[in-house]
């Protein structure tokens, strides 16, 4: 099964607005990152938080990391049209090789 | 720009043959994967390797095998392709050091549908 599950599977919200992802994970983690993918392309990278951080701003992105919960969520101000992507959690586990496992996503829609 | 190249964008084959999906970076990354994703069941991983002619069994080996001869290059080999394999097959790779805040960098994906 998947360690990180992201909630909600589909989200569409008008230019403009702010959107919130959440995910949620099942064992100890070294790290959780946030990835975009659009349409049939690879991924991209957005943003890495650590264990041992709590919140991590990049521009309009958001991310805070609640270990207790073993969740974490990424906000996206001020939404744009080019915002429309797919968005994937994925943790790195504590100990071993840097294994990242993905979570089955997020589908944003962002109508202008 | 620092990138990681698969070598085909669309691939079709037949069922049975031999397939070789080719990925190459120019980051000089220690770490490469090979992952399928497929809808609603997100990104699952093949294989990895950590090294040159290292690898390890990812999530769902079985069908698949690699091969890392030189640093820059991982490639996967579908042994006898089945119609089970048609999927997007995304390459990655990342540096040894887990304090990088770098993430991963994938490559632009290789949709194979075998028929």
């Amino acid at each position: 099964s998947q360690q990180g599950e992201e909630d909600p599977q589909a989200l569409s919200i008008q230019e403009g607005e702010n959107a919130t992802m959440n995910c949620s994970y099942k064992t100890s983690i070294n790290n959780l990152q946030w990835y975009r993918q659009n349409s049939g392309r690879g991924l991209v990278h957005l943003i890495l938080i650590r264990s041992n951080e709590r919140e991590k701003h990049s521009g309009r992105l958001r991310v805070t990391l609640d270990t207790s919960k073993k969740s974490s969520s990424l906000l996206i101000t001020a939404s744009r049209a080019a915002d429309t992507a797919s968005y994937f959690c994925a943790t790195v586990l504590s100990g071993g090789y840097q294994k990242v496992t993905f979570g089955t996503g997020t589908k944003l829609q962002v109508i202008p | 720009d620092v990138k990681v190249t698969q070598s085909s964008r669309y691939l079709v084959k037949r069922t049975g043959e031999k397939v070789f999906l080719e990925c190459v970076q120019d980051m000089d990354h220690e770490n490469m994967f090979w992952y399928r994703q497929d809808p609603g069941l997100g990104l699952r991983l093949i294989y990895f390797s950590y090294d040159v002619k290292m690898k390890e069994k990812g999530d769902i080996p079985e069908g698949y095998s690699v091969s890392r001869e030189k640093k820059e290059r991982f490639s996967l080999i579908l042994e006898s392709a089945s119609t089970n394999q048609t999927s997007m097959y995304l390459c990655a790779s990342s540096p040894w050091d887990r304090r990088s805040g770098d993430g991963y960098t994938f490559g632009s994906g290789t949709r194979l549908t075998v028929v």
